[in-house]
């Protein structure tokens, strides 16, 4: 069984671009979820795709977007990207959506914007 | 609204020391409550659940619905708990799919 995985692990980027982070789910996993952690914060929720749709969203700008595949990968999109966007970005997966479901973590991406 | 609570933000014992490190809550409905640790250079992973009733590697956490409060606890500190503890929540009925997490408390056991 293999855990979740993020890519890249790291990665720069000027303002106004755009980005594509990468999250695989854990094996048998349908539902992915995306955090937000700033330095010396706790990770804020962005979303959650369940079975490749939007299960529930966060307070971020229209400009976060997400996507999930069927085989429960899943993408988060930055557009028009901002210094305080600048985070580590956490993706977790689950067996499925609901508060009994444990969330394992991934690594995590961490974004620098300039 | 969610809102968790972690009003330390270090906290600095001895081995064989007690320790407590305190989380509220702010929730309308009936949550469920976690603490998530990060050890260094180790991802972010579930200690413990309110729900589950358990003690993890020593420690324990009790929801106390008066007071609002999930505090995390372990009668005697090893080294090996130093790590960035994470208490979060989960809301009820349509709330169900987020965790709300506090900022964190970073605990070193000193020895």
């Amino acid at each position: 069984e293999t855990g979740v995985t993020q890519s890249p692990t790291h990665l720069i980027k000027t303002r106004g671009q755009q980005v594509t982070l990468r999250c695989s789910s854990q094996s048998g996993h349908n539902t992915v979820s995306w955090y937000q952690q700033a330095l010396g914060q706790g990770p804020q929720f962005i979303f959650q795709y369940y079975r490749e749709e939007e299960n529930g969203r966060g307070n971020f700008p229209p400009r976060f977007s997400g996507l999930q595949f069927p085989n429960y990968s899943s993408e988060l999109n930055v557009n028009a990207l901002e210094l305080d966007d600048s985070a580590l970005y956490l993706c977790a997966s689950s067996l499925a959506s609901g508060s009994i479901y444990e969330q394992y973590f991934g690594p995590g991406t961490r974004l620098t914007v300039t | 609204a969610q809102r968790v609570t972690q009003p330390e933000k270090l906290l600095s014992v001895f081995k064989g020391a007690p320790v407590e490190l305190k989380c509220n809550y702010s929730y309308s409905g009936s949550p469920e409550l976690f603490w998530y640790v990060q050890y260094s250079r180790q991802r972010l992973q579930l200690l413990l659940r309110h729900i589950s009733r358990e003690s993890i590697k020593g420690f324990t956490a009790d929801l106390n619905k008066g007071e609002t409060s999930f505090h995390l606890k372990k009668p005697f500190a090893q080294e090996e708990d130093s790590a960035m503890y994470y208490c979060a929540l989960k809301g009820s009925g349509g709330s169900n799919y987020k965790l709300t997490f506090g900022k964190g408390t970073l605990l070193t056991v000193n020895p």
